[in-house]
């Protein structure tokens, strides 16, 4: 079984458009989070969410709304799509703070044309 | 803001023991020293972490100095499977993670 899984995998839209991604985690940890790599693979945190509350919301453009219905799903809506936006998109959940590590989904592949 | 110092790239023949390095300055007491590792087209995986001293699991060896200003992470025999980005983290009090630039480690056969 997928620990942290995304859907979908690659997802290739038009400028203008509203897409969501989600994500669920089937370990039981309290926390999820939201990270952006761009081209040159640099991994920045956007979201935090523990129990469904946000912790972290880094400077991100408030075209993108994370949306947690319940501790094991945290899905990232986003508006007006840019070509900016492309990028890969990783869902990560931890116990707590995250002292005993990170897991890591594969990753979502969006590319805006 | 990633607060660590890594050389860009490395390389390693299979089977030898490889020694990536990671400076860190300006770490705090309360900064614990994380590695992760990625491999092409997966999502970043949880390798090690430390606060003071030397720690040892199935995949690694994270040596760490006395001053905590630089720290080593310890593949004992690399494999081809090892071949990924090694990122030195530091976690800051609260849920959050930079990661830096990271380490691309090739493994040589």
């Amino acid at each position: 079984d997928t620990a942290v899984s995304q859907t979908p995998k690659y997802l290739v839209t038009q400028m203008g458009n509203d897409k969501s991604i989600k994500c669920e985690q089937n370990l039981g940890h309290d926390t999820m989070y939201w990270y952006k790599q761009d081209s040159k693979k640099f991994l920045k945190i956007m979201f935090s969410y523990n129990n469904k509350e946000l912790i972290i919301n880094e400077t991100v453009p408030n075209r993108f709304s994370p949306k947690s219905p319940d501790k094991a799903h945290l899905n990232l809506h986003i508006n007006s799509l840019e070509l900016g936006d492309s990028a890969v998109y990783f869902c990560a959940s931890s116990q707590g703070s995250g002292d005993y590590g990170y897991t890591f989904g594969s990753g979502t592949r969006l590319t805006v044309v | 803001d990633a607060k660590t110092t890594q050389p860009n790239s490395m390389e390693s023949n299979e089977e030898e023991p490889v020694h990536l390095p990671c400076n860190h300055s300006t770490i705090s007491g309360t900064d614990y020293i994380h590695w992760y590792r990625q491999l092409p087209s997966q999502g970043p995986e949880y390798v090690i972490h430390g606060l003071t001293s030397n720690v040892n699991n199935r995949m690694a060896s994270l040596a760490i100095a006395e001053d905590r200003k630089s720290s080593t992470l310890i593949l004992h025999r690399a494999t081809l499977r090892d071949a990924a980005v090694y990122y030195c983290i530091l976690k800051y009090t609260g849920n959050q993670f930079y990661f830096g630039t990271g380490t691309s480690l090739t493994v040589i056969p």
